[in-house]
């Protein structure tokens, strides 16, 4: 067990540029998760899968947000035409069942739009 | 729609002393579980304990126990013996329809 890996650690961008993080889940979970934390506040749910469909996505927080996770391991996370509002951690977690989905995190990148 | 209440920004411990983090929720769901997470600084959120809501019992977790009064929505985590190690930011969740919704978090001190 390796944990879930995340990467880059740490990401600075343009406003307006795309920007695009990964996420490498522990290897026999099927759920995958993003999260946004933004400074001094606990976390926001984004959206999660189960291997390689998108369960829940209405709560990204535009069309500037997508996620994919083609074949049900990794999964990517793209911000389009980023904000200095986009400026925060982007934490991924993962689970398998095991009577409960417990979901276990990664170490986040933090974004940081200029 | 959940939301979840930490009304204490900073709490402050000796080391070896008791600390009890509060924390609020309200839920719509009839069966949801209940979570205090711990973020060191710079290092990534580990879980401390869990409660399943329809458990009358309380979790217990070596130093880490809690007090959940359903009826109150109300679930605060107890830290006996505070270590050094200890010191983190604390968050309450509540996970229903498998998202987690977590509260703004508590930066615990423990002194020495």
């Amino acid at each position: 067990d390796t944990g879930v890996s995340q990467n880059p650690r740490h990401k600075i961008t343009k406003r307006g540029q795309n920007v695009t993080f990964r996420c490498d889940p522990i290897s026999e979970h099927n759920r995958l998760y993003w999260y946004r934390q933004t400074l001094g506040q606990g976390p926001e749910f984004l959206t999660y899968f189960q291997n390689e469909a998108q369960l829940e996505k209405s709560r990204l927080l535009s069309d500037r947000f997508s996620a994919e996770r083609p074949k049900g391991s990794f999964s990517t996370l793209e911000i389009q035409r980023t904000e200095q509002g986009d400026s925060a951690m982007y934490l991924c977690a993962s689970s398998f069942y095991r009577g409960h989905y417990e979901q276990y995190f990664g170490p986040g990148t933090r974004l940081t739009v200029t | 729609a959940q939301t979840v209440t930490q009304s204490q920004p900073e709490m402050s411990v000796q080391e070896a002393e008791t600390v009890t983090l509060s924390c609020t929720y309200d839920t719509s769901e009839s069966d949801y579980y209940l979570f205090w997470y711990k973020q060191p600084p710079s290092r990534q959120m580990i879980l401390v304990i869990r409660q399943e809501a329809y458990k009358q019992q309380n979790a217990t977790e070596n130093r880490f126990s809690v007090n959940f009064q359903k009826a109150a929505k109300s679930f605060s985590l107890k830290i006996s013996d505070s270590q050094l190690g200890d010191a983190a930011m604390y968050f309450c969740a509540t996970e229903a329809g498998n998202m987690l919704t977590f509260g703004g978090g508590t930066r615990l001190m423990v002194k020495p």
